[in-house]
């Protein structure tokens, strides 16, 4: 089974300012997508960036990019010239891939980040 | 917006009732999924249904059951309630299985309280 570990329950950052959130993954998988998503004080689950594991590039969307280290099951997130809007709990998720009928989302315990004026 | 609805937004009941979750997928999508988020599990995979037939169960309870229907909605159905099924119960969906573009989009939510 897979599980994924987040270390920082709680982040706090400057307004503008760049702000990285862990995430560590314990996988047998060679074939997998990581996920970040970040939940509002809406409660909205919001897709912020995916990452395949057969690609070697890091992903980024934006203000957003990770840094992911197979070898290491490492997935951190980093958030440059952060916003206020960025203030929300922020899951990484593991899913299988190509595991027709198994594609469920294993989710971290999340980040409680807030941006500060 | 997700493109996935989900409805009723809040629901309060009380112990021991029967509830239905509605869920409706984004427009060309196949497999929906229902997770359950609580103060003290976390957001916990429930069970998923692709074109109509169930794929995979996670950590559903018995009291709990689900069907996707042949327009795809599906509905998520608690029973016997207990104070501890008080969370946010979500649903996802994503157009296949074992594809490149299986990213799962989430709705809004339903919230549901039991007394």
């Amino acid at each position: 089974a897979q599980t994924v570990t987040q270390s920082q329950p709680e982040m706090s950052v400057q307004e503008a300012e760049t702000v990285t959130l862990s995430c560590t993954y314990d996988t047998s998988e060679s074939n997998y997508y990581l996920f970040w998503y970040k939940q509002p004080p809406s409660r909205q689950m919001i897709l912020v960036i995916r990452q395949e594991a057969y690609k070697q590039q890091n992903a980024t969307e934006n203000r957003f990019s990770v840094n992911f280290q197979k070898a290491a099951k490492s997935f951190s997130l980093k958030i440059s010239d952060s916003q206020l809007g960025d203030t929300a709990m922020y899951f990484c998720a593991f899913m299988k891939l190509l595991d027709f009928g198994n594609e469920k989302l294993t989710f971290g315990t999340g980040t409680r980040l807030t941006i500060i004026p | 917006d997700s493109g996935v609805t989900q409805t009723p937004k809040h629901l309060i009941t009380a112990t021991g009732q029967r509830v239905t979750l509605r869920c409706s997928p984004r427009s060309g999508d196949l497999s929906v999924y229902w997770y359950q988020q609580s103060l003290d599990q976390g957001l916990q995979f429930l069970i998923q249904y692709y074109n109509g037939e169930e794929r995979a169960k996670g950590n559903i309870l018995e009291r709990f059951s689900a069907q996707q229907f042949p327009d795809l909605h599906s509905e998520l159905n608690l029973s016997s309630l207990e104070l501890g099924d008080s969370a946010l119960y979500f649903c996802a969906s994503s157009v296949a299985s074992g594809r490149a573009t299986d990213t799962q989009y989430f709705g809004p939510g339903t919230r549901l309280t039991v007394l």
